[in-house]
């Protein structure tokens, strides 16, 4: 199936300091990528879609100016988490979808994830 | 708004037994359902789908699920789990213009041997 790759798998920071997460789709081309965070023993939380070459559409209560998402081309997209806190500590998780002809074979892969800890 | 509900928190099970996951949505529009599982330390898998057709679906290592549309549910099934299905599972529904996927809370099993 097709492969989701994620950099860093994960990161140590200071509060105060800025954190980017890359996400690949490694064998295939995705228009669209999503962004998760999932803190323990919860779900995940769908923080943002990214369409490649446009802005990133954020979910009610993400504050895009701390989350940035960049989507430059086809096999990857970029999490930036500016002047990151504690509270931001987490796991992000991104997807990748996959949109062949028929919608049936619509498929989200995911990438392994990456855990952030603000010190 | 849709949401998912996985009212099993952690299922405990010993080996060879059944097993059934509970998974209920509220959603008004179309209807696309899937079971993703997360092994320890692994990223999501899919596990299955539904879109359409027969509502009886058969996923990857022997899970099915049942696509109930007068009761909401889409429960996940197992005639018989292994240690190896130790996993975090979880119910996700398709919906939205650009086709976000919302989850449920997810629910823990863990096989004893």
């Amino acid at each position: 199936g097709a492969v989701v790759s994620q950099h860093p798998s994960w990161v140590i920071c200071k509060s105060g300091t800025s954190v980017k997460i890359e996400c690949r789709s490694l064998d295939f081309q995705a228009t669209t990528m999503f962004w998760y965070r999932q803190f323990p023993k919860q779900s995940l939380m769908l923080m943002a879609t990214s369409n490649e070459g446009s802005k990133a559409t954020y979910e009610q209560g993400v504050e895009k100016d701390k989350f940035l998402i960049n989507h430059a081309s086809l096999t990857l997209s970029t999490l930036t988490v500016t002047s990151a806190h504690p509270e931001d500590s987490s796991f992000y998780i991104c997807s990748a979808r996959v949109t062949p002809w028929s919608r049936a074979g619509e498929t989200q892969y995911f990438g392994p994830g990456t855990r952030l800890l603000v010190l | 708004a849709q949401s998912v509900s996985q009212h099993n928190h952690h299922v405990i099970l010993s080996e060879a037994a059944s097993l059934e996951l509970g998974c209920n949505y509220s959603y008004g529009g179309t209807v696309n359902l899937f079971w993703y599982v997360q092994y320890p330390g692994q990223h999501l898998q899919l596990l299955l789908k539904y879109f359409s057709g027969d509502p009886l679906v058969k996923g990857i290592k022997g899970f099915e699920a049942e696509f109930i549309k007068s009761k909401f549910s889409f429960n996940l099934r197992k005639p018989s789990v292994q240690w190896s299905d130790t996993a975090e599972y979880f119910c996700a529904i398709l919906s939205g213009s650009a086709r976000q996927l919302t989850f449920g809370s997810g629910t823990q099993l863990t096989v004893l041997p």
